[in-house]
């Protein structure tokens, strides 16, 4: 069965620091990953997401993820946070096989201190 | 601003009453989607619709009607809900085609029932 999992309930962090936020997928067959961020009050806002190519993909806010198939991970990092990176970051797969569903983590609750 | 619209932002209602949610894109996309996401969790699917057709039901109750009016629209028909449906309720929209086409969030309708 494919699940996702972000180890990472809470990650806080001094503004200006960098930081990391886990993710690892488990699949039978070969999937796309995506980082949404949620502020707030607000919706899913779609961050990054990796299909194919270059293993590294970047955002246009600083962010950047890599893909390891080895590992099996999708790890989101940012070199240095500011107040407002602070909002629940979900990592999310879906199948090349083209049923249209994510299989979404848990969520990381990243909160950025002053 | 997001690229999906959803009405009303906030709706309270009772155990008895009927009210709709309502969800609109003009991007094109013709699949569509239903989340409801509880407090501290990732979205969870409820419905599917793909070229106006709902093609994916999550073993939703009864009591939650999905309609897709158009290729634009999409509602969410409540009746009779009980307690534990409040959340927040997502609409989301994508192109047709495999898992690789990232799905577009609404910044949600916040459901309390009474």
């Amino acid at each position: 069965a494919q699940s996702v999992t972000q180890l990472d309930s809470q990650v806080p962090v001094f503004e200006e620091a960098p930081v990391e936020l886990r993710c690892n997928y488990s699949s039978s067959v070969s999937v796309y990953l995506f980082w949404y961020v949620q502020y707030p009050n607000q919706g899913l806002q779609l961050l990054l997401k990796y299909l194919s190519g270059s293993t590294l993909v970047e955002s246009i806010n600083g962010f950047e993820a890599e893909f390891n198939k080895s590992q099996t991970s999708f790890h989101l990092r940012k070199p240095s946070v500011h107040i407002s990176d602070t909002a629940e970051y979900f990592c999310a797969v879906s199948f090349t096989s083209g049923t249209y569903k994510y299989i979404f983590g848990t969520g990381t609750r990243l909160k950025v201190l002053a | 601003d997001t690229e999906v619209t959803q009405t009303p932002k906030h709706l309270v209602m009772g155990m008895t009453n009927k009210k709709s949610l309502k969800c609109e894109q003009h991007m094109g996309h013709r699949a569509m989607y239903w989340y409801k996401q509880k407090a501290k969790k990732p979205p969870e699917l409820m419905f599917v619709y793909s070229y106006e057709k709902l093609s994916i039901n999550e073993s939703v109750p009864s009591r939650f009607s999905p309609e897709c009016p158009n290729s634009s629209l999409l509602n969410l028909h409540l009746h009779a809900l009980q307690p534990e449906d409040s959340a927040l309720y997502l609409c989301a929209s994508s192109h047709i085609g495999t898992g690789h086409q990232p799905q577009h969030f609404g910044d949600g309708t916040r459901l309390s029932i009474l």
